[in-house]
């Protein structure tokens, strides 16, 4: 599973929108790109998925360049309930016969201020 | 609509005991996995279950064991347990098994060891 790089942590004013860049040099051509958020005490939440280009949902968008090498999670006019820690995942987590896995890391911890 | 639930909440052990943590899946799911979490760090994948079978393991000790029930409900065993186990638990389940659609984690089980 390609290894992730994102920034320890980030601090935002509420309203602003927040982007989150997530390093992946080493992602492999079938690998796809997911980030999770969570809230102290409580499980990760499935925010968004991509593997090229961009994807928008009701709650974020993912840009994804040509070479894939890295990606960009975008959350617009936060408020101070998106304070959470951010996780970009890379990599097939399916691997067949039922097998499913999740990599994390350490994610990107992100503070939004009034 | 229930999500994943993980029963209990929270839980103190005395090291050398052994400790049971129990998830039922969001209504419809097949597939378990669990998850450690240690303080201040990401979820690590400790195994996953599929037709009441072990279909992949992480990188954790044979302390750790699993069970998956007929009606897809799931245990986490952990023998002689050891200050390290000390985490937050996760549970987390799919609904289809051969994809990479995301995964539902519930709140969790914080165990502490003293």
């Amino acid at each position: 599973l390609a290894k992730t790089t994102q920034p320890i942590s980030m601090d935002s004013y509420e309203g602003q929108e927040v982007n989150i860049t997530c390093s992946h040099n080493n992602i492999a051509t079938n690998d796809y790109i997911t980030w999770y958020q969570q809230f102290p005490s409580q499980g990760p939440r499935f925010i968004i998925q991509g593997y090229k280009t961009k994807v928008t949902n009701e709650v974020a968008s993912l840009f994804i360049p040509a070479d894939r090498k890295s990606s960009t999670l975008s959350l617009p006019r936060v408020s101070l309930s998106d304070t959470a820690v951010y996780y970009c995942l890379v990599g097939v987590a399916y691997s067949g016969a039922g097998s499913y896995q999740l990599t994390f890391g350490k994610g990107t911890k992100l503070s939004v201020i009034p | 609509d229930a999500g994943v639930t993980q029963s209990p909440t929270h839980l103190i052990k005395t090291r050398g005991q052994q400790v049971t943590l129990r998830c039922s899946p969001k209504s419809g799911h097949d597939t378990v996995s669990w998850y450690q979490q240690a303080l201040g760090q990401g979820p690590q994948f400790i195994f996953q279950y599929y037709e009441e079978e072990e279909r992949q393991r992480g990188n954790f000790p044979d302390r750790f064991s699993g069970h998956q029930f007929p009606n897809y409900s799931s245990e986490l065993n952990v023998n002689a347990l050891l200050l390290g186990d000390s985490a937050l638990y996760l549970c987390a389940s799919r609904g289809e098994v051969d994809s990479n659609t995301e995964a539902f984690f519930g709140q969790g089980t914080r165990l502490t060891v003293v």
